[in-house]
């Protein structure tokens, strides 16, 4: 069964500091990759997403994430955080002769002013 | 403007009742899907349909029953067998067509238990 895991359960940041979440999945064939976001109060919304071609793909935001097929991970990144990042985040996965979508458990960001 | 809705925001239940969260979507989206949210374990699947009068079970089916008679339409009850109702419920809806894949999702349900 596809299981996602996140490195984080919550990390905290000043603003203009880098950020990087961790998620790593467990599947043996083909998969798409997602990252999504929930702002306090706010609908899940996709943040990014990896289907094929070149792995480093841009999201909203400012927001990237590279696919590393190798260690099986989709890692999200953003040079410089801003307190409006504050959300939380999930990975998710996909694979590619099911319809169903699999969540990472989550990583809480919190932005210090 | 195309968008899935939840009713209600807030729900109570009591114990021995069956209660049933809304969800509708102006998609025109094949798929449709509910989650259930816990803290720290992210978004579960409940139950899940890809087509009209079908629909198979998630990973936490048990005590929660789902129909869907209709494309835009896909309502969760939530049943007196379900122990531990308390929980944010997501529904979220996707195109069948791979290529178009992500899911969209409403603004969720919060159950809580009188």
């Amino acid at each position: 069964a596809q299981s996602v895991s996140q490195h984080n359960h919550h990390v905290i940041l000043s603003e203009a500091a880098s950020l990087e979440l961790g998620c790593n999945y467990s599947y043996g064939g083909t998969v798409n990759l997602f990252w999504y976001v929930q702002y306090p109060g706010q609908h899940l919304q996709l943040l990014l997403k990896y289907f094929s071609g070149d792995p480093l793909v841009k999201g909203i935001k400012g927001f990237e994430a590279e696919f590393i097929k190798s260690k099986f991970s989709f890692n999200l990144r953003k040079p410089s955080v801003q307190w409006s990042d504050t959300a939380e985040y999930f990975c998710a996965v996909r694979g590619n002769y099911g319809q169903n979508f699999v969540f990472g458990p989550g990583t809480r960001l919190s932005v210090l002013p | 403007d195309g968008g899935i809705t939840q009713s209600p925001k807030y729900l109570f239940r009591k114990e021995g009742q069956n209660v049933t969260l809304s969800c509708e979507q102006n998609l025109n989206h094949d798929a449709m899907y509910w989650y259930r949210q816990d803290p720290g374990q992210g978004l579960r699947l409940i139950y899940y349909s890809q087509i009209v009068n079908d629909f198979q079970k998630g990973d936490i089916a048990e005590g929660y029953s789902v129909s869907r008679e209709k494309k835009e339409s896909f309502p969760l009850t939530v049943t007196s067998a379900q122990k531990n109702p308390t929980a944010f419920y997501l529904c979220a809806s996707s195109p069948l067509d791979r290529s178009q894949g992500t899911q969209y999702f409403g603004p969720g349900t919060r159950l809580l238990v009188l």
